[in-house]
């Protein structure tokens, strides 16, 4: 299973911009890039996914480098409910429907 | 449309007991996910059904078990329960396991063992 590499935690203030980087050196060709965030004492949420190319949701977008080894999620105006912990989890055609959750980085929105 | 449900909600039980937790995915969703939660060791997959069939195992003892209805609803049993195995259980439904879909979870069953 190819790894992800987070931050464990950023700082933001609320109604500016975040980027919240994620490595994955190890990706291989058909991986997808899915994003989840967990508020508390709540199950996971589904945020973004993307392959190749950069992405725009009504949550957020998703920026791929052009090797794949690395994204970024951006959520374009924090807000206070943004505070969660935000997975980068790389999904394999060969290992259906399994998300490997790493431990994540835990975004603080300060007003 | 509705979201994902999960039956019960919060679930106490004795050690040596067996436990049944069930799932209703998203209508039209053909793929269920299960997951454990607990403070140690995070979130981790424990198995995933596709028309009826189980299609991928998480590392877990034979004691976890699942299964997975016509309808697509699925069920989790958890035989001989021990102490650690109080967590949270998510489920995730997905219209399919392929990578480019994504998951969305349900609120989870709380299970503590005493």
């Amino acid at each position: 299973d190819a790894k992800t590499t987070q931050p464990n935690s950023m700082e933001s203030n609320e109604e500016e911009p975040v980027h919240l980087p994620c490595n994955h050196s190890t990706i291989s060709g058909t991986d997808y890039i899915h994003w989840y965030r967990q508020l508390p004492s709540q199950g996971p949420e589904y945020v973004i996914h993307g392959l190749t190319s950069n992405v725009n949701n009504r949550m957020a977008s998703l920026a791929i480098a052009e090797d794949r080894k690395s994204s970024t999620l951006i959520l374009h105006r924090a807000t206070l409910r943004d505070a969660a912990v935000y997975y980068c989890i790389l999904l394999s055609s060969s290992n259906t429907g399994k998300l490997i959750f790493g431990q994540g980085t835990t975004l603080q929105v300060k007003p | 449309k509705a979201g994902v449900t999960q039956t019960p909600r919060y679930l106490i039980k004795t050690r040596g007991q067996q436990v049944t937790l069930s799932c209703s995915p998203i209508s039209g969703h053909r793929s269920v996910s299960w997951y454990q939660q607990t403070p140690g060791q995070g979130l981790q997959f424990l198995f995933e059904y596709f028309s009826e069939t189980q299609r991928n195992k998480g590392n877990f003892p034979g004691r976890f078990s699942g299964r997975q209805f016509s309808n697509s609803r699925s069920e989790m049993n958890v035989s001989t329960l021990e102490l650690g195995d109080s967590a949270l259980y998510l489920c995730a439904s997905s219209l399919s396991p392929d990578s480019y879909y994504e998951q969305y979870f349900g609120p989870g069953t709380r299970l503590t063992v005493t």
